[in-house]
């Protein structure tokens, strides 16, 4: 079955730097997808991610994914507090959709 | 105007008791998926629902039994609770398959006592 890994699994950062999330599988992506979920709440979709050298942004938010796509990361610039919570990589393991396979997340915390 | 709502919000409850969590989207999808997120954060599909039919299992005992009446609604059954079942369960629809995003619900934390 398909593995995400997710690093780092915690990020501390100050208000106004710049940060990367790496999200890595064990197999080539079909879809990447990025989430991010806020404390007792439900998740948020980010962005989708599904051709090699593919690259999206939103407001600061930005994601690529590598061209054997194997490896995905998102990059936040000059981090505002409102971007902490839990940022979760999901990937369609089989192309179906039918199933996402999560990272364990990354917890960001962005100190004022 | 709440895309996909799911409740109760909390539900404690005592082991060995049955109970059920709701889930409906507004939002003329077809498919319908429960997840599962364990106290360290790992969130794991469950079920998946395509038009009212089961497409996935991911090995979840028989305790857990998913139900959609409509392709609006899919709730999940849970009997005779045990400890190990204490963790935030989201539902999530999404329209059809192939890379379309999947719209998720508050979350449903169940504690189990």
């Amino acid at each position: 079955s398909q593995e995400l890994e997710q690093s780092p699994q915690s990020l501390i950062v100050q208000e106004g730097k710049n940060l990367t999330i790496n999200c890595t599988s064990s197999k080539t992506l079909y879809g990447l997808y990025w989430y991010k979920q806020k404390y007792g709440e439900g998740l948020i979709f980010l962005m989708m991610l599904q051709k090699g050298g593919e690259e999206k942004s939103h407001e600061k938010i930005t994601a690529k994914l590598d061209e054997k796509k194997q490896q995905s990361s998102l990059h936040i610039t000059a981090s505002q507090p409102s971007h902490a919570g839990i940022y979760l990589c999901g990937a369609d393991p089989s192309g179906s959709n039918y199933k996402l396979t999560f990272g364990k997340g990354t917890l960001l915390t962005v100190n004022p | 105007d709440t895309a996909v709502s799911q409740t109760p919000k909390y539900l404690v409850t005592q082991m060995g008791n049955d109970k059920s969590i709701k889930c409906e989207q507004n939002l003329g999808h077809d498919t319908m998926y429960w997840y599962k997120q364990d106290s360290k954060k790992f969130l794991k599909i469950m079920f998946s629902y395509n038009n009212k039919e089961l497409i996935i299992n991911e090995t979840v005992p028989n305790r857990f039994s998913p139900k959609s009446p409509d392709k609006a609604h899919l709730n999940l059954h849970i009997n005779s609770l045990e400890l190990g079942d204490s963790a935030v369960y989201f539902c999530a629809s999404s329209q059809g398959a192939l890379y379309n995003e999947q719209f998720f619900g508050p979350g449903t934390r169940l504690t189990v006592l």
